[in-house]
């Protein structure tokens, strides 16, 4: 069974400063990956995924993750935190274009920017 | 093209009762999933619909049904309402391919 683990329920970081939240999967094949953020009372948006071409992925408002199947992560970074960026983010595995449309997701994570 | 949109926003009902929450995916997807957020359990998956056709369920009791209709349009219906059914009901379409489109959810509450 595939599962998803976010490690770090809150993090913190100061606008500006590179912000770090990490995913790690578990899965018995290849895995399709997603990292989605969700604001207050809203529902989730698609930041980036993975779908086995290139490891490391950029998506949108500035936001990158990077493939590394030796480690089964799929931590999602950005260089310079904003304000805005203020949400939840939230990782998740699908196991395969056959079963695509059942996401499993991580507990997430919320994002605090302090200014 | 218009996203994924959810009916009614906000709904609250009273335990015992059924309820029908509502969800139109974006044009020309075909596939509708759904899925329930709560504090304690996260993000669950309920079920998946493709061209009318339940294809996929999740770990939820019977009284957790769901239908699509022939323009793609779906519903979800719980019976039997408990404290416990207080959550966001999201719903996301997709186009046959690996993305999952989500939309505003349903914001259920239970007393």
């Amino acid at each position: 069974a595939q599962s998803v683990t976010q490690l770090g329920s809150h993090v913190s970081v100061s606008e500006g400063a590179l912000v770090l939240l990490r995913c790690n999967y578990s899965s018995s094949v290849p895995p399709y990956l997603f990292w989605y953020v969700q604001y207050p009372n809203q529902g989730l948006q698609l930041l980036l995924k993975y779908t086995s071409a290139a490891t490391l992925v950029k998506g949108i408002n500035g936001f990158e993750a990077e493939f590394k199947k030796s480690e089964t992560s799929f931590h999602l970074t950005k260089p310079s935190a904003h304000m805005s960026d203020a949400a939840e983010y939230f990782c998740a595995v699908s196991e395969g274009p056959g079963s695509a449309r059942q996401l499993t997701f991580g507990s997430g994570t919320q994002l605090t920017v302090l200014p | 093209k218009a996203g994924v949109t959810q009916t009614p926003r906000y709904l609250i009902k009273t335990r015992g009762q059924q309820v029908t929450l509502s969800c139109s995916p974006i044009s020309g997807h075909r596939s509708v999933s759904w899925y329930q957020q709560t504090p304690g359990q996260g993000l669950q998956f309920l079920f998946e619909y493709f061209s009318e056709t339940q294809r996929n369920k999740g770990n939820f009791p019977g009284r957790f049904s769901g239908r699509q209709f022939s323009n793609s349009r779906s519903e979800m219906n719980v019976s039997t309402l408990e404290l416990g059914d207080s959550a966001l009901y999201l719903c996301a379409s997709s186009q046959g391919t690996d993305t999952q489109y989500f939309g505003p959810g349903t914001r259920l509450t239970v007393l």
